[in-house]
């Protein structure tokens, strides 16, 4: 599974646009990009997933630029409720019975 | 919508002790996973489980440790003799062939 990389924790007041960017240099061409999201003491939460180009969904979009060695969960218009801590996972999910190989993910803290 | 639930939300043991955390994955699902997290730590892949068998299991996953489905609708995951360190969140998670995985609310593991 290809490693990534992500921020440690970002802030954001309340309103705002919060862009996550996930490094995965070595993604393999049947790898797809999955966005969890957790909050304390629940279990993770999925998002979104892509592949190539962009990704919209009612809760976020996420986009992959052609090389696809990079990717940036967009979360329009924060709310308090948004924090969360946001893990970026890359792999093939046809593949090991979909293991997912969380990181440590991004703390978002979204203040008033 | 459809949920995976899990009791109890919170188990205490004492060392040596033997436990069995409940799951009830989604009615639908054919794949079912137990993941755990230990305070402050990323979360864990323990195994996955299908056809009503092990598909694959982590290094933690050792003899200690043990899945099983009962009946049509529970998954268990049972650790015969708890240590300490096994004090964690346990989450259950299910899921349909290549689609995202869907989590419990987890179970609170105190070994004491």
């Amino acid at each position: 599974l290809a490693k990534t990389t992500q921020p440690i924790s970002m802030d954001s007041y309340e309103g705002q646009e919060v862009n996550i960017t996930c490094s995965h240099n070595n993604i393999a061409t049947n790898d797809y990009i999955t966005w969890y999201q957790q909050f304390p003491s629940q279990g993770p939460r999925f998002i979104i997933q892509g592949y190539k180009t962009k990704v919209t969904n009612e809760v976020a979009s996420l986009f992959i630029p052609a090389d696809r060695k990079s990717s940036t969960l967009s979360l329009p218009r924060v709310s308090l409720s948004d924090t969360a801590v946001y893990y970026c996972l890359v792999g093939d999910i046809t593949d090991s019975w979909g293991k997912l190989q969380f990181g440590a993910g991004t703390q978002v803290v979204v203040t008033p | 919508e459809p949920e995976v639930t899990q009791t109890p939300s919170h188990q205490v043991t004492q060392m040596g002790q033997e436990v069995i955390l409940r799951c009830v994955p989604i009615s639908n699902h054919l794949y079912f996973y137990w993941y755990r997290q230990i305070l402050g730590q990323k979360v864990e892949f323990l195994v996955s489980f299908y056809n009503n068998e092990i598909s694959e299991k982590s290094e933690i996953f050792d003899d200690q440790f043990s899945v099983e489905r009962p009946d049509g609708s529970n998954f268990t995951l049972k650790i015969r003799s708890t240590k300490l360190e096994d004090s964690a969140m346990y989450f259950c998670a299910s899921s349909t062939p290549y689609n995202e995985q869907f989590f419990g609310p987890g179970t609170r593991l105190t070994v004491l």
